[in-house]
């Protein structure tokens, strides 16, 4: 079964600084990779995927096979950018299964 | 603007009722699932469906039952709402084509059971 672990609930920085958020999956075969993001009173929505790899709002994300990792990361983050971030992995049956989520809060 | 429309976005139910959630996409998608979404579990898969009349199971199907009668809607059914079934439960659909696990979402259906 796909196991999708996002280590940290929570995430707060200030304004301007770095961030990156944590995504490690378990998966046998070739996943397919993505972040989705919820703000505040909004449906949640793709942000990104592995597949595409460009950058959205500034953010990045690399798939690290080796490390099975996906982790999001955007070099100076912004108060808009406080949201619900979820990584999901998805395989050959259409569905995704998703982590628990982080909550990231930028600070001014 | 595509959308997926979830009927009700805040309902108060007893322990025992019979619960009804609906959803309605108008992409012409194939798939449709039904997640439910509670703090620090995340989104857990309840049921899916990739075409009319088809179902199959996700991680968490107990208590919860779904109809695929046409393409575009896609109904959860609590049988008998149980206190635990409080959540914030969300809709989704995507293509079967080749933007494969972009789902979109439904602004989602908060449940409270007393």
């Amino acid at each position: 079964a796909q196991r999708v672990t996002q280590p940290e609930k929570l995430l707060s920085v200030f304004k301007g600084a770095p961030v990156e958020l944590k995504c490690n999956y378990s998966y046998s075969g070739s996943p397919e990779l993505f972040w989705y993001v919820q703000y505040s009173r909004q449906r949640l929505q793709l942000l990104l995927r592995h597949i595409s790899r460009e950058s959205i709002k500034g953010f990045t994300a690399d798939l690290n096979k080796g490390e099975t990792s996906f982790h999001l990361k955007k070099p100076f983050a912004q108060e808009e950018d406080s949201a619900m971030y979820y990584c999901a992995s998805g395989g050959s049956n259409y569905k995704l299964t998703f982590g628990k989520g982080t909550l990231l809060t930028v600070n001014p | 603007d595509v959308k997926v429309t979830q009927s009700s976005r805040y309902l108060v139910k007893r322990t025992g009722e019979k619960v009804f959630l609906e959803c309605v996409q108008d992409m012409d998608h194939e798939n449709m699932f039904w997640y439910r979404q509670d703090p620090g579990l995340g989104l857990r898969l309840i049921y899916f469906s990739y075409d009319v009349k088809m179902k199959e199971k996700g991680d968490i199907p107990e208590g919860y039952s779904v109809s695929r009668e046409k393409k575009e809607r896609f109904s959860l059914i609590l049988e008998s709402a149980s206190t635990n079934q409080t959540s914030m439960y969300l809709c989704a659909s995507s293509s079967r084509g080749r933007l494969l696990g972009e789902l979109f979402f439904g602004e989602g259906s908060r449940l409270t059971v007393l």
